[in-house]
């Protein structure tokens, strides 16, 4: 299985900070990467995928980059909406595999 | 707009079987793969299988015997069915869609989640 290590596991920010999340593969996935957000009592939500590449409908202040091994979730602006757990996901092999999440709080 | 609800039995007892279904609307089920997740209590997502409209799945490893996921077309619907369940298999069950394109191995659309309990 390839084991995907999101850092940090928390973080706590302010409205209108820049928030840089990291996802790691165990071996390559190439640009098989998923961003998802997740609020409490809520299925996940769909960020971006490929990598890069925003889901319609998500607000350009979330960006992705990355390939290969090493991946970033970026929040340009954050806004009182954005506080929320994100998870990664690798769709290179069977079986996918999520990162552990990282939870984004308020400072 | 696509809509996923799943449904089932909030408790099971220990070693019995553990069905859900999930209902698609506002689409067709034909042409996509669709898959199950669960989520332990506070914890992350695990994924736990995924069927084509055709039939054909795939599970994960850790649950290969215990699992089978099935779908009816003409009901617009697909199922899981987990056997021999423990409390470690208390979780929020997701079914969610496969995104389809090139690149595209997210999952798009979900259901609300239901929590299976197991307890005697």
């Amino acid at each position: 299985d390839i084991q995907m290590t999101q850092s940090p596991s928390s973080l706590s920010a302010s409205v209108g900070d820049r928030v840089t999340i990291t996802c790691r593969a165990s071996q390559s996935i190439s640009s098989y990467l998923n961003w998802y957000q997740q609020k409490p009592g809520k299925a996940p939500k769909l960020l971006i995928y490929a990598a890069s590449s925003l889901e319609s409908g998500v607000p350009s202040r979330f960006s992705g980059s990355g390939s290969g091994t090493d991946f970033t979730l970026t929040i340009s602006s954050l806004q009182p909406e954005d506080f929320a757990t994100y998870f990664c996901q690798q769709g290179y092999s069977i079986p996918r595999t999520f990162g552990q999440g990282t939870k984004l709080e308020i400072k | 707009q696509m809509q996923l609800q799943e449904s089932g039995p909030g408790l099971v007892k220990p070693s019995e079987t553990l069905s859900l279904n999930c209902t698609v609307s506002g689409g067709s089920i034909s042409s996509y793969y669709w898959s199950w997740i669960r989520q332990p209590p506070g914890k992350g997502l695990e994924w736990i299988g995924y069927i084509y409209s055709s039939g054909n799945t795939k599970y994960n490893p850790s649950l290969k015997n215990r699992v089978t996921i099935s779908v009816d077309t003409s009901k617009n619907q697909f199922s899981l069915k987990l056997s021999s369940v423990t409390a470690a298999d208390t979780a929020v069950y997701y079914c969610a869609r496969v995104s389809a394109g090139y690149k595209r191995s997210g999952f798009d659309y979900w259901g609300q989640g239901t929590l299976v309990t197991v307890s005697s």
